[in-house]
């Protein structure tokens, strides 16, 4: 089982905002990453840090972070945010990676 | 442009060996580590490991320690990730990743189009 726990799915209404989160101990000394995944693609960095975006994603992807648990705040989703989206950060080595099991996120 | 490159599909038979690669251009390639991740058939995520070409430092995941073999040349910008006796379970998408560390963040920022490997008799 993965150290960091994800939601399996959740689904938001078109335009509105949607909150994915991921928990786990050692996010309360590590920063999460978060990553978008489309059917048949390779998965795209879309969050960061404390609340970093690449170039080239919207600003409507927002991070945050509190006590043992990350979040991932779409604002205002539109269809094309439908995707997987996974977190990653260090495992209780610290030595080490791991990812969440992943959220299915549905736009209505 | 930064960029990761992996080697094409492969379908193998079980007691095989394979190694694939993954070719990164547009930076120094020496100064990032490269990683692999594992998707198998509609599951998540998972990391197997990671290398820095500069000098070699590999790292694997413990799932994954002694099941795979992790390695680079340097003087051609290419990690490879390979398998001394193939299952049916490897059967996966496996990704090549470029790691940065920002703080107190490690963050994948660039991923290779994936290599599928099949296993099958």
């Amino acid at each position: 089982s993965s150290e960091l726990t994800q939601d399996p799915a959740v689904s938001v209404a078109l335009g509105q905002t949607v909150r994915i989160t991921c928990q786990g101990d050692t996010l309360r000394s590590y920063y999460a990453s978060w990553y978008q995944q489309k059917p048949g693609q390779a998965p795209v960095l879309v969050i960061y840090g404390k609340n970093n975006r690449p170039s080239g994603i919207p600003d409507r992807f927002s991070g945050s972070s509190s006590g043992n648990t990350a979040s991932l705040t779409i604002t205002g989703a539109q269809a094309e945010d439908e995707a997987d989206y996974y977190c990653n950060s260090r495992d209780s080595s610290g030595d080490h990676v791991v990812f969440g099991g992943g959220t299915k996120l549905t736009v209505l | 442009e930064v960029q990761l490159v992996q080697s094409g599909a492969e379908v193998k038979k079980p007691g095989e060996s394979l190694k694939i690669s993954c070719k990164g251009s547009g930076y120094s390639f020496t100064s990032y580590w490269i990683g692999w991740v594992r998707q198998m058939p509609g599951k998540g995520l998972e990391w197997m490991g990671i290398i820095y070409p500069g000098d070699s430092d590999t790292r694997y995941s413990p799932s994954f320690q002694g099941q795979v073999t992790i390695s680079a040349d340097k003087s051609i910008s290419t990690a490879y990730l390979q398998w001394s006796s193939l299952k049916a379970s490897d059967t996966a998408m496996y990704y090549c990743v470029r790691r940065a560390i920002v703080g107190a963040t490690d963050l994948f920022d660039y991923w290779g189009q994936g290599t599928l490997v099949t296993v099958s008799s």
